[in-house]
Parts: C-alpha cells; structure tokens; sequence
C-alpha cells in the first residue's frame, strides 16, 4: 500500500543547530514530492516541492530538500533553525499530478532561544 | 494557482445535527480533495469528488457519514452527519494546480462537537 514515513515525530533543537527532517515513501512509479509547514493555529504553507529534474530543490525560508530515488526519501533540511522555524512539518507524496497528497504523521519541530 | 474560500470557518453544533461546509473555487478544476485533520494529527483524506461522479471515498469514511456534492467545476460541499464529539477537526478541502503542479487548500473549517 502507498505510505508516507516521518520518523522523528518530535524534534527539539537549539537556535542556530542545523535541521534534517526525513520523509520516506512507499510508491511505485513517478511521485511528486511536498513539503509543508503549519505554524502554531495557521493554515498549512507549501515550503517546497519536486516533481522532476535536480533532485535538490530549494523552498521558501531557506529550507532544502534532496529526493534520493533509490533511497524512496525526500528529507528535508536546513542549515540553521531559528525560533520562528518552531512548527509542524508534513511530508507529502502523490502519486500523480492533479491527484490527491498522502500526507506523513508530521514532524513538530519545537526551536529553544 | 487557484484560490478556494471555504465556509464556515468554524462552527460549534450539538451532536446528532449536520454540518454542510463549502467550497468555492476561482477556477474551474476536475478534482477536489476533502480532508480531515484531527486535534494533534496529520491530514487524512476522506474523499475525492469529481464533477458529474459520485465521490471516491477512503477507507474508512463512508458517504452516509460525510456526503458529497459536486455540482459544477468550481464548488463542492462536504456534509458531516450525525455528528459525534468524535467528529471535532478541521476540515479542508483542496484542489491540485493542474499544470503548476502544486495544491492549494482551503482555510479550513474548525468543527467542534458538544
């Protein structure tokens, strides 16, 4: 069956401390690949997406992630987490343009000054 | 990409009632996407309506439970019937950016059961 994985559930770090957040799918074929943010009592915001081509892509707020084919993983990164970056973060995968996102548990991300 | 309004925004109901959310789009799209996210949880979704078709439901949602409607290409409704305290969530509806590639989401409707 098609699954999404985020396995760090809850992620605390410091100010400054670099993030890796992973995301592993089970899908055959092309996928396309999200990343959302949700801030505390807001509307979920698309931080980056890959559908095909460099397999790095670059989203808002300095954040990255690397689709690694034959890993089924798109974790997503960033060099140095601020406070504000304290949020919930969703992987999610469809499995074909226009069809609906399989989303992940979600990762909450909880950053100390 | 599309922009969606989506009403109510919240709602408070007693349990044993229904609630009908909506979901107007700018554009016209083929599909859209009905979501729920529970207190604490991720996005599961409950549906995928096309226009002109029943519904497509997950496992787990039934239409008795959450009837759709989907008149034209540009609005849908969502229906939470019967309602439980267990039925309190957010709900959203979405569509897909057709050649942009990305979805947009609906405010969402914030449903509380008492």
């Amino acid at each position: 069956a098609q699954s999404v994985s985020q396995h760090n559930h809850h992620v605390i770090l410091s100010e400054a401390a670099s993030l890796e957040l992973g995301c592993n799918y089970s899908y055959g074929g092309t996928v396309n690949l999200f990343w959302y943010v949700q801030y505390p009592g807001q509307h979920l915001q698309l931080l980056l997406k890959y559908f095909s081509g460099d397999p790095l892509v670059k989203g808002i707020k300095g954040f990255e992630a690397e689709f690694i084919k034959s890993k089924f993983s798109f974790n997503l990164r960033k060099p140095s987490v601020q406070w504000s970056d304290t949020a919930e973060y969703f992987c999610a995968v469809s499995s074909n343009s226009g069809y609906a996102l399989n989303f992940g548990k979600g990762t909450s991300l909880l950053v100390t000054p | 990409s599309a922009v969606i309004s989506q009403k109510p925004s919240r709602d408070i109901c007693q349990r044993g009632t229904s609630l009908t959310i909506q979901c107007q789009v700018d554009s016209q799209v083929t599909m859209m996407f009905w979501y729920r996210q529970q207190p604490g949880q991720s996005l599961t979704l409950i549906a995928t309506a096309n226009q002109g078709s029943e519904a497509t439901y997950e496992s787990g949602f039934v239409i008795d439970k959450f009837p759709i409607s989907r008149p034209n290409l540009t609005f849908s409704t969502l229906t939470v019937s019967n309602m439980s305290p267990e039925d309190s969530s957010i709900y959203l509806c979405s569509v897909s950016g057709g050649g942009t590639g990305g979805y947009t989401f609906g405010s969402g409707t914030r449903l509380t059961v008492v």
